[in-house]
């Protein structure tokens, strides 16, 4: 399925790295999400863009900092992050608020 | 208390076999129920919208009750193929709550 794509789908990085996450929607959404899932614990909703605002923005510390320049691409900058934000960090599309959301298929994140 | 709650499992259940599971949510101004299915290791992907009414999608039956604040999801003639992980998907305007998730596995 290549409706919502994600890149990278793996990384490894250090505490003082800094890298982002890419994620790219082809179903012509009005609406992005960023997703944390943690081991045996229910997804954290991030962030949420709709038609390139941001929209909600859940409590997440500064040190990861979204980016929509379009209504196609969302981005998730990391920088001087700690171990315990290794997780799978999902995105997500919607046509609008209370549509179905379709997933990507996650970065894996791992924190050293 | 947590948004949504679900009973984590494991069910383990034979092939052909029913099972069913509830979900439970916090806000009564909830306006859109799902449940998603993931499997290990994978994204979530829509299984199927929950409507007020109940709907059936094959071998799966939804049921919404909005007094009592639960959702429900039942499998008949289950398949090995529906080992998974079932997550409870409540919408509130932008923001969707997820329960933890039940998961179902079923043997040979």
């Amino acid at each position: 399925e290549t409706g919502v794509t994600q890149t990278p789908r793996h990384l490894v990085m250090g505490m003082t790295n800094k890298k982002s996450l890419k994620c790219e929607q082809h179903l012509g959404h009005n609406a992005m999400y960023w997703y944390k899932q943690s081991a045996k614990k229910p997804l954290e909703l991030m962030f949420v863009y709709s038609l390139e605002e941001r929209v909600e923005n859940n409590s997440v510390p500064s040190r990861f900092s979204p980016e929509c320049p379009n209504s196609s691409h969302l981005f998730l900058h990391l920088h001087t992050l700690q171990p315990e934000d290794s997780a799978l960090y999902l995105c997500a599309s919607s046509q609008d608020a209370t549509d179905t959301q379709y997933f990507g298929p996650g970065t894996r994140l791992t924190v050293l | 208390r947590k948004e949504v709650e679900q009973d984590p499992g494991p069910f383990n259940v034979p092939e052909g076999a029913t099972v069913a599971f509830n979900c439970t949510y916090s806000n009564s101004a909830s306006q859109s129920f799902f449940w998603y299915r993931q499997d290990c290791r994978k994204e979530p992907k829509l299984l199927m919208s929950v409507y007020s009414s109940g709907n059936e999608d094959g071998r799966f039956t939804a049921q919404l009750n909005r007094a009592s604040q639960y959702i429900s999801l039942l499998i008949r003639d289950s398949k090995l193929s529906d080992s998974a992980t079932y997550l409870c998907v409540v919408n509130d305007d932008y923001k969707l709550s997820f329960g933890a998730g039940t998961t179902v596995t079923v043997r040979a």
